[in-house]
């Protein structure tokens, strides 16, 4: 069993829809939690951080924990074609550096105008 | 932010050649990260480059195959040696945030490998 599953996708949304993206993890220890987006032929970009649970939002962007399920998501709200790209999950223990992040497998994403 | 060139941006290769990329970043960083991605699966470190030491390889990456250079604070090279099929992916180099937020990795676009 990987220590991080993504739901691979292809997810096809409208403009405009409520996206959800989803991991799961096994690791109790992890505490950071990250989601990168990568558009095509480019590398990954950060989007969201969190620490430990809860949910934190920025614009049209919410990343929520809850760790008691070992579940992480990242929803956006009224998506856009600018959105089409795929969506990385990443995490780690807090005692951890950068070397011992782990990635999901991508979630790929095409919002349609 | 930290502002990453990394070349070639693509390329196709015969089977037992080898292949250099570089990296280059816009301000001085401590530790580099060498990435593999291959289609369908997660990100997987091959190795850290720090400057004036030897890099340190993750488990199932070898020297021999992936040697790295790190000859200064803004510059390292992967070179992927004695190339087969299997070797094909996308690699990326990648570097912390300047400012020392750890959460935030800064990666290069990335160099496509086709091996023949």
């Amino acid at each position: 069993q990987k220590e991080v599953e993504q739901d691979p996708g292809p997810l096809s949304v409208p403009e405009g829809a409520i996206v959800s993206l989803n991991c799961t993890y096994s690791n109790s220890a992890f505490q950071y939690f990250m989601w990168y987006r990568q558009y095509s032929r480019k590398g990954p970009e950060l989007l969201m951080y969190t620490y430990s649970s809860g949910n934190k939002e920025d614009g049209r962007f919410t990343a929520q924990v809850d760790k008691s399920s070992k579940y992480i998501s990242l929803f956006i709200r009224d998506s856009q074609p600018s959105d089409s790209a795929t969506y990385l999950c990443a995490m780690r223990a807090a005692s951890g550096s950068a070397r011992q992040l782990t990635f999901g497998s991508g979630t790929q994403l095409t919002v349609l105008p | 932010s930290a502002v990453i060139s990394q070349k070639p941006s693509r390329d196709i290769c015969q089977r037992g050649t080898s292949l250099t990329i570089q990296c280059q970043v816009d301000s001085q960083v401590t530790m580099m990260f060498w990435y593999r991605q291959q289609p369908g699966q997660s990100l997987t470190l091959i190795a850290t480059a720090n400057q004036g030491s030897e890099a340190t390889y993750e488990s199932g990456f070898v020297i021999d195959k992936f040697p790295i250079s790190r000859p200064n604070l803004t510059f390292s090279t992967l070179t992927v040696s004695n190339m087969s099929p299997e070797d094909s992916s996308i690699y990326l180099c990648s570097v912390e945030d300047p400012r020392g937020m750890t959460e935030k990795l800064f990666f290069g676009s990335g160099t496509q490998l086709s091996v023949l």
